[in-house]
């Protein structure tokens, strides 16, 4: 059964520093993993998708690398801002792509100006 | 941008009654999904549905749960008798399709079950 694991919980930084994300997934067998951002109250919004063949993708002051073997991803959020302060979800979909999502627990990021 | 639409965006209830959360996917869309986040736990899969039926479901989604796309537009889920453990944050989700397209949400409807 797949398992997705974000580390850390929670994340306080400076405006300004670059910081980075980690998933983790148990099995390697994904179709593609997905980042969403989640404001309080609000739904998910889709930052990046990297596919199983792909190994980053970038999005303007975020990047996203795949490592499906060790079975990780990070998100590195360069340059952050306090309208960077969000909970950021990774989520896999299972080689069978049925396009079910299965979600980490999420890292709540908090830039302090 | 089309957004995937969800009411109420609140709904409480009296546990033991019929709740109907209503869902607009994104027009062209295909796929359709229903989440559950229960407060500071994972979002978790309930259910998918495509060509009128479900397609996927979780063991979270028993026969107290429905869905039904009516007509042309709208996705509901329906929960036949309330209890006081699906008190969550309900969001519906829409896909053009599952070839590496992202997962459009909608806002989410809080259910208070009382």
């Amino acid at each position: 059964k797949q398992e997705v694991t974000q580390i850390p919980a929670a994340l306080s930084v400076p405006e300004g520093e670059n910081l980075v994300l980690n998933c983790s997934f148990t099995d390697s067998a994904i179709y593609n993993l997905q980042w969403f951002r989640q404001d309080p109250g609000k739904g998910l919004t889709s930052l990046l998708l990297i596919q199983s063949s792909q190994r980053e993708q970038t999005s303007g002051r975020l990047n996203a690398s795949l490592d499906k073997s060790s079975g990780r991803s990070t998100l590195y959020i360069a340059a952050s801002q306090p309208g960077d302060s969000a909970t950021y979800l990774c989520a896999v979909t299972g080689s069978s792509n049925t396009g079910k999502l299965i979600f980490g627990q999420g890292t709540t990021l908090q830039v302090k100006p | 941008e089309p957004e995937v639409t969800q009411t109420p965006s609140h709904q409480v209830t009296q546990m033991g009654q019929e709740v109907i959360l209503r869902c607009v996917p994104i027009s062209n869309h295909l796929y359709f999904y229903w989440y559950r986040q229960i407060l500071g736990q994972k979002v978790e899969f309930l259910v998918s549905f495509y060509n009128n039926e479900i397609s996927e479901k979780s063991e979270i989604f028993d026969d107290q749960f429905s869905v039904e796309r009516p007509d042309g537009s709208n996705f509901t889920l329906k929960i036949r008798s309330t209890k006081l453990e699906d008190s969550a944050m309900y969001f519906c989700a829409s896909i053009v399709d599952t070839n590496n397209s992202p997962l459009h949400f909608g806002n989410g409807t809080r259910l208070t079950v009382t």
